[in-house]
Parts: C-alpha cells; sequence; structure tokens
C-alpha cells in the first residue's frame, strides 16, 4: 500500500500530557499538510510542509501545537500538555508539489482522545 | 478567506436514482474545485476536480459542474448503488495562491436499496 500512512490509528492521553502524531507521504510526494476534524465539523487546515520547512501554519493554534517534516522521517504533529478540547481526527496529507491545483491525499487519520 | 456551504441536511435516495449535492462559496472565484469522498473512521478520498474554465466534469457515474457566476458546484451521482453511502465534501483553497484546501461540512448521502 502506498499510501498516506499514519500512525497511531488512535491514541489517548490524559490532560497534561504531550501527543506525537506521525505521517508518512506517499511515495514521491514532497508537500504534507495536517487538518484537524472535530467531531461534526468539517476539516480544518492547520499546517503546510516541505521538506525541512515549514509554508504555512496559520491554521495552527500558537502555543502547545508544532509540526515538522525533517529530512529524513516522517512529518511529526505534536500537541504539549494536551488539553481536552484537543480531542478530535487529525488527518495528514500529501502532494507531489509540483503544481498547487494537485489533488491532497490523505491518511485514515489519528483519533485523539483526551481523558 | 473562502466559505463553503453544504447542506448539513442528509439526503436519503433510492437505489437507482441520481443523487445531486450542492457546494456553495462565498469571496473570490477559485480557479478549481475539488469533491473527495469520507467513509467513517477514513480520511477523505479524491474524486474529481474541475477547473473554473470547464462547465462539467464527468468520471464514470460521477459528474461535477461548476457555475461561477452562481458561485456554486453540483455534484451527481447517476445510478446510485448502496456503496455509495458516503459524506461528501467540497474543498477550496483558501485563497488564491495558498495550498490550504477550505472544506465545506459535507453533505452525508445514504443510498436505500
Amino acid at each position: 500500500n502506498a499510501g498516506v500512512m499514519q500512525n497511531p490509528r488512535h491514541l489517548v492521553r490524559r490532560r497534561g500530557q504531550e501527543a506525537r502524531l506521525r505521517c508518512s507521504p506517499m511515495k514521491g510526494h514532497s508537500h504534507v499538510y495536517w487538518y484537524r476534524q472535530l467531531p461534526e465539523e468539517g476539516l480544518k487546515f492547520m499546517v503546510y510542509l516541505q521538506k525541512e520547512n515549514i509554508i504555512d501554519e496559520s491554521g495552527m493554534p500558537k502555543e502547545r501545537f508544532s509540526a515538522e517534516f525533517p529530512k529524513e522521517g516522517p512529518s511529526i504533529l505534536r500537541i504539549q500538555q494536551v488539553v481536552r478540547g484537543d480531542s478530535a481526527a487529525y488527518f495528514c496529507a500529501s502532494s507531489p508539489g509540483t503544481d498547487s491545483n494537485q489533488p491532497q491525499h490523505f491518511g485514515d487519520g489519528t483519533r485523539l482522545s483526551i481523558l | 478567506s473562502q466559505k463553503i456551504e453544504q447542506n448539513s441536511e442528509a439526503l436519503n435516495i433510492q437505489e437507482g436514482k441520481t443523487a445531486t449535492l450542492t457546494c456553495n462559496y462565498t469571496n473570490y472565484s477559485p480557479a478549481y474545485l475539488q469533491w473527495y469522498r469520507q467513509d467513517p473512521g477514513r480520511g477523505p478520498v479524491f474524486l474529481l476536480l474541475i477547473r473554473e474554465n470547464e462547465k462539467e466534469k464527468r468520471k464514470e457515474r460521477l459528474k461535477v459542474t461548476f457555475d461561477t457566476t452562481l458561485k456554486q458546484s453540483l455534484f451527481h451521482i447517476t445510478a446510485s448503488q448502496p456503496a455509495d453511502s458516503a459524506t461528501y465534501l467540497c474543498a477550496l483553497h483558501a485563497t488564491p495562491g495558498r495550498r490550504a484546501l477550505t472544506f465545506g461540512s459535507g453533505t452525508r448521502l445514504q443510498v436505500q436499496p
């Protein structure tokens, strides 16, 4: 399966802990996007990264959230000191990057639950 | 930035009928518009992309129209099947030149056998 891989699929954390969500893009894709989907709401853009660079983080909360896409390895979305409101499904998408109108290919998400 | 409206009410139709879903947007007219399908517990799956200079696009039983005057796209599934039951999302780029997508909240389609 050469699709976008996200892990873990489900993650449970207690308030105050850290959550790390991983995303491996499709083979050949150099652009990664993170979206959040709250229950009964639509997908909301968080951050767009290319290898080693954050291109657009306008949708990411200023505190506690960070993202990276290192030269080697998966993209990581990190949430520090999690709160109940962080409970959501977090989706990663990737695109080849050659053209801005390329569709984005999504993984099946990480469902984060905060106790 | 862009705002998208999709009918939040679920659409229930009988197998074999044509399902028509609506996507309305405000603000600027995008260069192109995308439709995705999302099943429960899964990520969105890309279906079709239509450009502003294309009035209509087809793929098998799917048809998308794009009216930049009305700021509206219609998504049709002909000869619908129970397997078409899912949530369908309309997406546009948040602002011109940005890759971030703005999604509608989706319309849930239920095809009854």
